[in-house]
Protein backbone atom coordinates (compact mmCIF):
# COMPACT_ATOMS: atom_id res chain seq x y z
CA UNK A 1 0.00 0.00 0.00
CA UNK A 2 1.61 3.31 -1.12
CA UNK A 3 1.80 6.43 1.40
CA UNK A 4 0.54 8.56 -1.31
CA UNK A 5 -3.08 7.33 -2.62
CA UNK A 6 -4.57 7.46 -5.94
CA UNK A 7 -7.38 6.37 -7.12
CA UNK A 8 -6.62 2.90 -9.04
CA UNK A 9 -8.98 4.19 -12.77
CA UNK A 10 -10.20 6.66 -14.03
CA UNK A 11 -12.14 7.49 -17.58
CA UNK A 12 -13.46 9.85 -19.53
CA UNK A 13 -14.47 10.33 -23.30
CA UNK A 14 -12.76 12.11 -25.82
CA UNK A 15 -12.89 15.93 -25.08
CA UNK A 16 -13.71 15.70 -21.74
CA UNK A 17 -11.85 16.79 -18.84
CA UNK A 18 -10.45 14.63 -16.28
CA UNK A 19 -8.51 15.26 -12.69
CA UNK A 20 -6.54 12.35 -10.67
CA UNK A 21 -5.95 12.88 -6.91
CA UNK A 22 -3.15 12.04 -4.87
CA UNK A 23 -3.56 12.14 -1.32
CA UNK A 24 -0.70 12.65 1.41
CA UNK A 25 0.87 13.99 4.42
CA UNK A 26 2.48 16.82 5.77
CA UNK A 27 5.96 15.28 5.29
CA UNK A 28 5.83 14.69 1.88
CA UNK A 29 2.87 16.85 -0.28
CA UNK A 30 2.50 18.94 2.67
CA UNK A 31 6.14 20.21 2.74
CA UNK A 32 7.72 19.21 -0.74
CA UNK A 33 7.14 19.49 -4.44
CA UNK A 34 4.69 17.34 -6.18
CA UNK A 35 5.53 15.45 -9.52
CA UNK A 36 3.28 13.56 -11.81
CA UNK A 37 4.15 10.99 -14.56
CA UNK A 38 2.58 9.57 -17.41
CA UNK A 39 3.60 5.88 -18.76
CA UNK A 40 2.24 5.01 -21.46
CA UNK A 41 1.79 0.60 -21.82
CA UNK A 42 5.42 -1.11 -21.59
CA UNK A 43 7.49 2.59 -21.72
CA UNK A 44 9.26 4.18 -19.12
CA UNK A 45 7.66 6.80 -17.19
CA UNK A 46 7.63 10.62 -18.64
CA UNK A 47 7.71 13.81 -16.65
CA UNK A 48 4.17 15.76 -16.78
CA UNK A 49 4.64 18.36 -14.22
CA UNK A 50 6.82 19.96 -11.96
CA UNK A 51 7.08 21.50 -8.71
CA UNK A 52 3.38 20.67 -8.40
CA UNK A 53 2.33 23.00 -11.45
CA UNK A 54 5.00 23.07 -13.98
CA UNK A 55 5.24 21.93 -16.98
CA UNK A 56 8.68 20.61 -18.80
CA UNK A 57 8.55 21.91 -22.40
CA UNK A 58 7.35 19.91 -24.93
CA UNK A 59 4.00 18.95 -22.16
CA UNK A 60 0.94 20.35 -24.27
CA UNK A 61 -1.31 23.04 -21.87
CA UNK A 62 -4.32 20.70 -21.79
CA UNK A 63 -2.20 19.26 -18.56
CA UNK A 64 -2.21 21.00 -15.72
CA UNK A 65 -1.69 20.14 -12.03
CA UNK A 66 -2.19 22.18 -8.97
CA UNK A 67 -3.13 21.15 -5.12
CA UNK A 68 -2.80 22.22 -1.42
CA UNK A 69 -1.72 21.21 2.09
CA UNK A 70 -1.64 17.27 1.78
CA UNK A 71 -3.46 16.76 -1.94
CA UNK A 72 -2.30 17.59 -5.22
CA UNK A 73 -4.38 16.81 -8.60
CA UNK A 74 -3.37 16.32 -12.28
CA UNK A 75 -6.16 17.52 -15.25
CA UNK A 76 -6.31 16.68 -18.61
CA UNK A 77 -8.55 18.56 -20.69
CA UNK A 78 -9.76 17.98 -24.03
CA UNK A 79 -8.84 14.23 -23.48
CA UNK A 80 -7.68 12.43 -26.41
CA UNK A 81 -7.06 8.50 -27.30
CA UNK A 82 -3.24 8.64 -26.58
CA UNK A 83 -4.31 9.71 -22.82
CA UNK A 84 -4.82 6.38 -22.26
CA UNK A 85 -1.97 5.59 -19.96
CA UNK A 86 -1.01 4.68 -16.24
CA UNK A 87 -0.26 8.14 -14.25
CA UNK A 88 1.30 8.32 -10.66
CA UNK A 89 2.56 11.12 -8.50
CA UNK A 90 5.72 11.05 -6.89
CA UNK A 91 7.31 13.45 -3.47
CA UNK A 92 10.25 13.69 -1.33
CA UNK A 93 9.36 12.11 2.36
CA UNK A 94 11.06 14.09 4.92
CA UNK A 95 10.61 11.88 7.56
CA UNK A 96 11.50 8.81 5.41
CA UNK A 97 14.14 10.17 3.77
CA UNK A 98 12.95 8.80 0.24
CA UNK A 99 11.18 9.05 -2.86
CA UNK A 100 7.84 8.29 -2.71
CA UNK A 101 5.20 6.94 -5.67
CA UNK A 102 1.80 6.84 -5.67
CA UNK A 103 -0.43 3.22 -6.83
CA UNK A 104 -0.66 4.81 -10.27
CA UNK A 105 -3.99 5.50 -11.58
CA UNK A 106 -4.74 3.52 -14.42
CA UNK A 107 -7.05 6.15 -17.39
CA UNK A 108 -9.27 4.69 -19.88
CA UNK A 109 -10.45 7.09 -23.19
CA UNK A 110 -14.11 5.64 -23.71
CA UNK B 1 20.36 15.99 -24.31
CA UNK B 2 20.56 13.11 -21.36
CA UNK B 3 20.17 9.89 -22.00
CA UNK B 4 20.26 7.21 -19.67
CA UNK B 5 20.54 2.82 -19.98
CA UNK B 6 20.31 0.42 -17.73
CA UNK B 7 22.16 -3.07 -18.43
CA UNK B 8 22.83 -6.13 -16.34
CA UNK B 9 21.57 -9.73 -16.45
CA UNK B 10 18.03 -10.78 -17.30
CA UNK B 11 17.54 -13.82 -15.21
CA UNK B 12 19.14 -14.98 -11.59
CA UNK B 13 18.89 -17.21 -9.46
CA UNK B 14 17.16 -17.25 -5.79
CA UNK B 15 19.57 -15.87 -3.28
CA UNK B 16 22.07 -14.73 -6.12
CA UNK B 17 23.61 -11.14 -6.32
CA UNK B 18 21.66 -8.85 -8.92
CA UNK B 19 24.34 -5.74 -10.64
CA UNK B 20 22.86 -3.43 -12.94
CA UNK B 21 24.81 -0.56 -14.75
CA UNK B 22 23.13 2.89 -15.78
CA UNK B 23 25.19 4.26 -18.09
CA UNK B 24 24.55 8.28 -18.69
CA UNK B 25 25.11 10.86 -20.83
CA UNK B 26 24.34 14.31 -21.27
CA UNK B 27 25.15 15.51 -17.77
CA UNK B 28 28.09 14.91 -15.36
CA UNK B 29 26.91 13.30 -11.79
CA UNK B 30 29.74 16.14 -10.50
CA UNK B 31 27.97 18.99 -11.11
CA UNK B 32 26.20 20.19 -7.64
CA UNK B 33 22.18 19.07 -7.76
CA UNK B 34 22.57 16.20 -9.56
CA UNK B 35 21.64 12.59 -8.83
CA UNK B 36 21.09 9.47 -10.44
CA UNK B 37 18.27 7.01 -8.93
CA UNK B 38 17.14 3.62 -8.80
CA UNK B 39 13.57 2.83 -9.63
CA UNK B 40 12.23 -0.79 -10.08
CA UNK B 41 8.66 -1.77 -11.32
CA UNK B 42 6.78 -5.37 -11.11
CA UNK B 43 5.08 -6.56 -13.69
CA UNK B 44 1.21 -4.71 -13.63
CA UNK B 45 2.54 -2.96 -10.31
CA UNK B 46 3.22 0.40 -9.02
CA UNK B 47 6.47 2.06 -9.45
CA UNK B 48 9.00 1.94 -6.05
CA UNK B 49 11.69 3.74 -5.72
CA UNK B 50 15.06 2.01 -4.54
CA UNK B 51 18.19 3.99 -3.98
CA UNK B 52 19.51 7.55 -4.97
CA UNK B 53 23.45 8.67 -5.25
CA UNK B 54 24.10 12.85 -5.77
CA UNK B 55 26.92 14.90 -7.14
CA UNK B 56 28.57 14.97 -3.51
CA UNK B 57 28.63 11.03 -2.99
CA UNK B 58 25.72 11.29 -0.46
CA UNK B 59 23.57 8.00 -0.85
CA UNK B 60 19.66 7.18 0.36
CA UNK B 61 17.90 3.83 0.01
CA UNK B 62 14.69 2.80 0.19
CA UNK B 63 14.04 1.56 4.16
CA UNK B 64 12.25 -1.56 2.94
CA UNK B 65 15.30 -2.57 0.84
CA UNK B 66 18.05 -0.67 2.69
CA UNK B 67 19.38 -3.74 4.24
CA UNK B 68 20.26 -5.44 0.62
CA UNK B 69 21.03 -2.74 -1.24
CA UNK B 70 24.50 -0.36 -2.50
CA UNK B 71 24.47 2.35 -5.17
CA UNK B 72 27.75 3.58 -6.54
CA UNK B 73 28.85 6.03 -9.18
CA UNK B 74 31.60 6.07 -11.61
CA UNK B 75 32.25 9.86 -13.08
CA UNK B 76 34.72 9.03 -15.17
CA UNK B 77 32.61 6.64 -16.71
CA UNK B 78 29.47 8.26 -16.41
CA UNK B 79 28.29 4.84 -14.65
CA UNK B 80 26.05 3.95 -11.59
CA UNK B 81 26.12 0.75 -10.62
CA UNK B 82 23.24 -0.65 -8.06
CA UNK B 83 23.77 -3.91 -6.23
CA UNK B 84 21.18 -6.01 -4.64
CA UNK B 85 21.67 -8.86 -2.54
CA UNK B 86 19.77 -12.17 -1.64
CA UNK B 87 17.58 -11.56 -5.06
CA UNK B 88 13.69 -13.75 -4.49
CA UNK B 89 10.92 -14.34 -7.16
CA UNK B 90 9.24 -11.29 -5.66
CA UNK B 91 12.44 -8.71 -7.14
CA UNK B 92 11.33 -9.66 -10.34
CA UNK B 93 11.27 -6.08 -12.12
CA UNK B 94 12.10 -3.83 -14.58
CA UNK B 95 14.57 -1.74 -13.08
CA UNK B 96 15.07 1.87 -14.37
CA UNK B 97 17.35 4.32 -13.95
CA UNK B 98 16.50 8.15 -13.67
CA UNK B 99 18.08 11.21 -13.62
CA UNK B 100 17.64 13.80 -11.12
CA UNK B 101 18.13 17.49 -10.65
CA UNK B 102 16.77 20.19 -8.21
CA UNK B 103 12.99 21.26 -8.79
CA UNK B 104 12.84 19.17 -11.82
CA UNK B 105 12.87 15.93 -9.95
CA UNK B 106 13.37 12.54 -12.05
CA UNK B 107 12.88 13.90 -15.00
CA UNK B 108 14.34 11.29 -17.68
CA UNK B 109 14.21 7.77 -17.40
CA UNK B 110 15.83 5.10 -19.44
CA UNK B 111 14.41 2.66 -20.88
CA UNK B 112 14.29 0.01 -18.62
CA UNK B 113 15.40 -3.32 -17.77
CA UNK B 114 13.63 -6.47 -17.09
CA UNK B 115 15.14 -8.84 -14.44
CA UNK B 116 13.74 -12.31 -13.96
CA UNK B 117 14.01 -13.90 -10.81
CA UNK B 118 13.63 -17.67 -10.97
CA UNK B 119 15.64 -21.13 -10.34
Amino acid sequence: QSVLTQPPSASGTPGQRVTISCSGSDSNIGSNYVYWYQQLPGTAPKLLIFRKTQRPSGVPDRISGSGSGTSASLAISGLRSEDEADYYCASWDDNLSTWLFGGGTKLTVL
Amino acid sequence: QITLKESGPTLVKPTQTLTLTCTFSGFSLSTYGVGVAWIRQPPGQALEWLALIYWDGDRRYSPSLKNRLNITKDTSKDQVVLTMTNMDPVDTATYYCAHLYDVLGLDQWGQGTLVTVSS
